[in-house]
């Protein structure tokens, strides 16, 4: 079935613990990108890719990095979790930059 | 930037119209969209208005005037399954999204 999947479902982390959260889409889709979603916030963007092989910064980049080595696979390294990256997390794919995003399951990440 | 408001609760009957207004201030536009994210899931898209006017999709419709700043979300002969967050989102002109904080719309029998 064509989509995006995103791993894990959800984790516990102690904080000063390396992460990464993997984002994978098999729908030959040129852009990625990374959510994250707080209560009463809504959803910022982390990080974005309009092309494999580029990355670009979103709204809240700090404490997380990203890489596009392939067409398929985004995956979000957090190199030193801390408290205030506990959220849910979500990756998202379109055909280009212009189009309509569509959405991974999530990742639901407390950092303790 | 963006600055998108609309409002954080909303609860209608079932078989009634509910209207979702969201207001933008931005320093560019290049479209607005409007996604349903049921509690626990992945948002999915709804609508996309680029050009001023009205998009009709079933029972959802999607409003948009750009001099205004303004849009809203129309959903009519609401049922059950139309309980959700209904979050509007504004693209600027590097094609980047910003969403707002969501309406969570309650359906009751």
């Amino acid at each position: 079935i064509a989509g995006i999947t995103q791993a894990p479902t959800s984790q516990i982390l102690a904080a000063g613990r390396r992460m990464t959260l993997r984002c994978t889409q098999d729908m030959r889709h040129n852009a990625m990108y990374w959510y994250r979603q707080d209560l009463g916030l809504g959803l910022r963007l982390i990080h974005y890719s309009n092309t494999a092989g580029t990355t670009g910064k979103g709204e809240v980049p700090d404490g997380y990095s990203v890489s596009r080595a392939n067409t398929d696979d985004f995956p979000l390294t957090l190199a030193s979790a801390v408290p205030s990256q506990t959220s849910v997390y979500f990756c998202a794919s379109s055909r280009t930059s212009e189009g309509e995003q569509f959405f991974g399951p999530g990742t639901r990440l407390t950092v303790l | 930037g963006q600055n998108i408001d609309q409002p954080t609760e909303m609860t209608a009957t079932e078989g009634a119209i509910v209207q979702i207004n969201c207001t933008y201030q931005t320093s560019g536009f290049n479209g607005l969209f409007w996604y349903q994210q049921h509690a626990g899931e992945a948002p999915t898209f709804l609508s996309y208005n680029v050009l001023d006017g009205l998009e009709e999709k079933g029972r959802f419709s999607s409003f948009l005037s750009r001099s205004k700043g303004y849009s809203y979300l129309l959903l009519k002969e609401l049922q059950m399954k139309d309980s959700a967050s209904y979050l509007c989102a504004v693209r600027d002109a590097d094609y980047k999204l910003s969403f707002g904080a969501g309406t969570t719309v309650t359906v009751r029998a």
